[in-house]
């Protein structure tokens, strides 16, 4: 079974405070993406990455950066919380043989206060 | 621009009902288009892809290009099919997906 794992379910951080998300997948997969996943706005991606050292921006990357220096590994990052970064957020994987099939893991979810 | 819209924030069947979970697509290319469910404390996990043309746990979906439309469909709806449903298009030769905003379904006894 491909597993996507999440280090942290639940994390509580200050506005201005620095945040790391870290996700690993144990299937060496190549594609590799970070959303968010809010109440009525559905799932939207933040970055997403194809490669090791390589990364592109999705729809709403403003405020967080990534890094992927080893090809399981695939973290997001806030280099300045705000309060309206609080949310649900998703890491999800893909070998791209098996089309649309995003393997997801459990969430993080972030609050900030 | 590409766009998923689910129409319905909620959607609340009794057993043994038929259910429609409405997913509308705005896309320029030739769509590959996707069901994801997440029932209550569990991952967000595929249900089905429209190529395959399968039938999942009763759902079916059906391309229809003209009305650009990909509406999930169960005969009879059951209990355990209560969760949140999202509609999904994947885009151009990338594994990127945009997904909708969603549809929770409720299917009370």
């Amino acid at each position: 079974d491909v597993k996507v794992t999440q280090s942290s379910r639940y994390l509580v951080k200050r506005t201005g405070e620095k945040v790391f998300l870290e996700c690993v997948q144990d299937m060496d997969h190549e594609n590799m993406f970070w959303y968010r996943q809010d109440p009525g706005l559905g799932l939207r991606l933040i970055y997403f990455s194809y490669d090791v050292k390589m990364k592109e921006k999705g729809d709403i990357p403003e405020g967080y950066s990534v890094s992927r220096e080893k090809k399981e590994r695939f973290s997001l990052i806030l280099e300045s919380a705000s309060t309206n970064q609080t949310s649900m957020y998703l890491c999800a994987s893909i070998q791209g043989i098996s089309p649309g099939e995003l393997f997801f893991g459990e969430g993080s979810r972030l609050t900030v206060l | 621009a590409q766009r998923v819209t689910q129409p319905e924030k909620l959607l609340s069947v009794f057993k043994g009902a038929p259910v429609e979970l409405k997913c509308n697509y705005s896309y320029s290319g030739s769509p590959e288009l996707f069901w994801y469910v997440q029932y209550s404390r569990q991952r967000l996990q595929l249900l089905l892809r429209h190529i395959s043309r399968e039938s999942i746990k009763g759902f079916t979906a059906d391309l229809n290009k003209g009305e650009t439309s990909f509406h999930l469909k169960k005969p009879f709806a059951q209990e355990e099919d209560s969760a949140m449903y999202y509609c999904a298009l994947k885009v151009g030769n990338t594994d990127k997906l945009i997904f909708g905003t969603g549809t929770r379904l409720q299917v009370f006894p």
